[in-house]
């Protein structure tokens, strides 16, 4: 299996600032790399797909980058609503795995 | 738009079977992979498995044996069944639709809101 680990495991954060999410696979995924937002009691949200596609309706200050095993998620000016959890996940081969996620929590 | 409904037991008693429908609607289940994803409290995401709508399956092996899928594309639905259930099955259950390449994005689009299910006596 592809372990796919997260780094932070949780960081507290301004509105306004930006903030980088790292996701780290333990092989070589290429491009398949997924980011999702999770908020409580919610079922996670898709933003970014092939490691640096934005889904379509997800805001412009979401954007992914990496390719290989090293991935990063930036949120440039939090805002409010951003305040959730997210993961990345592989979807290169089955079993399709998750990190562990991130929390971000206001400052 | 396509949206999905998870239904079943809420509660299922240790070494029995958890069964799960998620219904479609809104547009075909055709021409998709269909997963299962669960969530304990306060933890992460874990994909059980996938279906095609031709009915062809994967699951992951950490579950060893114990995962069934179907699919009924006349009713629009595709279901779950873990058998020999203990505590740790203890979930909120997801359903979603995976969108393949090149005709989607290669992710998980479309969840269900989920299910909480409880292994319990």
């Amino acid at each position: 299996d592809i372990q796919m680990t997260q780094s932070p495991s949780s960081l507290s954060a301004s509105v306004g600032d930006s903030v980088t999410i790292t996701c780290r696979a333990s092989q070589s995924i290429s491009s398949y790399l997924i980011w999702y937002q999770q908020k409580p009691g919610k079922a996670p949200k898709l933003l970014i797909y092939a490691a640096s596609s934005l889904q379509s309706g997800v805001p412009s200050r979401f954007s992914g980058s990496g390719s290989g095993t090293d991935f990063t998620l930036t949120i440039s000016s939090l805002q409010p609503e951003d305040f959730a959890t997210y993961y990345c996940q592989q979807s290169y081969s089955t079993p399709w795995t998750f990190g562990q996620g991130t929390k971000v929590e206001i400052k | 738009q396509v949206q999905l409904q998870e239904s079943g037991p809420g509660l299922v008693k240790p070494s029995e079977t958890l069964s799960l429908t998620c219904t479609v609607s809104g547009g075909s289940i055709s021409s998709y992979y269909w997963s299962w994803i669960r969530q304990p409290a306060g933890k992460g995401l874990e994909w059980i498995g996938r279906i095609y709508s031709s009915g062809t399956t994967n699951h992951n092996p950490s579950l060893k044996s114990r995962v069934t899928m179907s699919v009924d594309t006349s009713k629009n639905q595709f279901s779950l069944k873990l058998s020999s259930v203990t505590a740790a099955d203890t979930a909120v259950y997801y359903c979603a639709r995976f969108h393949p390449v090149p005709r989607g994005p290669n992710a998980f689009d479309i969840w269900g809101q989920g299910t909480m299910v409880a292994v319990s006596s």
